[in-house]
């Protein structure tokens, strides 16, 4: 099943802050973060793993609440270059050496100067 | 290092036709996903290989669809007879393994249009 990110789609002036959500039915293993820039693939961007790890991506971070079944990406002062496509694809252990990844429908990020 | 190879980048065929992707994964890696994505239905997982094993088809829409990987550096995926709701940009993916919290590299994709 799919998780479910919001906001779909957010605009925002050079220099501010946005939060993307994404949020589970089910026990996460990992959470992963994509961007995909328009007319090209999606490019990974951080893992989350189970255990409330956090980790960042230059001004880029995230946090997962594996509780809560939650993983949040934090844009803070925000550059033209964060334009695109944000995407979390969630991880489920479904049993040995099978997992699979199943990914949001994505939040569009508009950043204007 | 080379990243993940997809050819065709683009492909126009009539429907009826059988159309053939291919892709190389990232040479070490040991598993191979197949995407497909539209608008409507977002990126969706096809399939994945774990060490040439298919492993998860529960994604392929029909059999109409099929998946292959015959070596550890080649995968195809082929569609026969194709039709015009199978347009959309096909994503192969590579990882050293699935699972585990491993990073998956996306290849560049393949727009297919189906008239």
């Amino acid at each position: 099943q799919q998780p479910v990110q919001s906001p779909q789609a957010v605009i925002l002036r050079e220099g501010e802050d946005a939060v993307i959500n994404c949020s589970s039915s089910k026990a996460l293993y990992s959470v992963h973060w994509y961007r995909q820039k328009h007319g090209e693939a999606p490019v990974f961007l951080m893992i989350l793993l189970k255990g409330g790890e956090q980790k960042g991506h230059d001004k880029i971070s995230a946090s997962f609440n594996e509780k809560k079944q939650q993983s949040s990406l934090y844009l803070t002062a925000s550059q033209l270059s964060y334009s695109g496509t944000y995407f979390c694809g969630t991880e489920s252990r479904r049993g040995s050496n099978d997992y699979k990844l199943s990914f949001g429908a994505g939040t569009t990020v508009t950043v204007r100067a | 290092d080379a990243g993940v190879i997809q050819s065709p980048r683009h492909e126009v065929t009539e429907m009826g036709q059988e159309v053939t992707l291919r892709c190389k994964p990232i040479s070490g890696h040991n598993s191979l996903f197949w995407y497909r994505q539209t608008m409507m239905r977002g990126l969706e997982l096809l399939i994945y290989f774990n060490n040439n094993v298919p492993i998860d088809d529960s994604g392929m829409p029909e059999d109409r669809f099929s998946a292959k990987m015959p070596n550890a550096s080649f995968s195809t995926l082929k569609i026969q007879p194709s039709e015009p709701r199978d347009s959309a940009v096909y994503f192969c993916a590579s990882s050293k393994i699935a699972g585990a919290g491993e990073t998956q590299y996306f290849g560049p994709g393949t727009r297919l249009l189906v008239l």
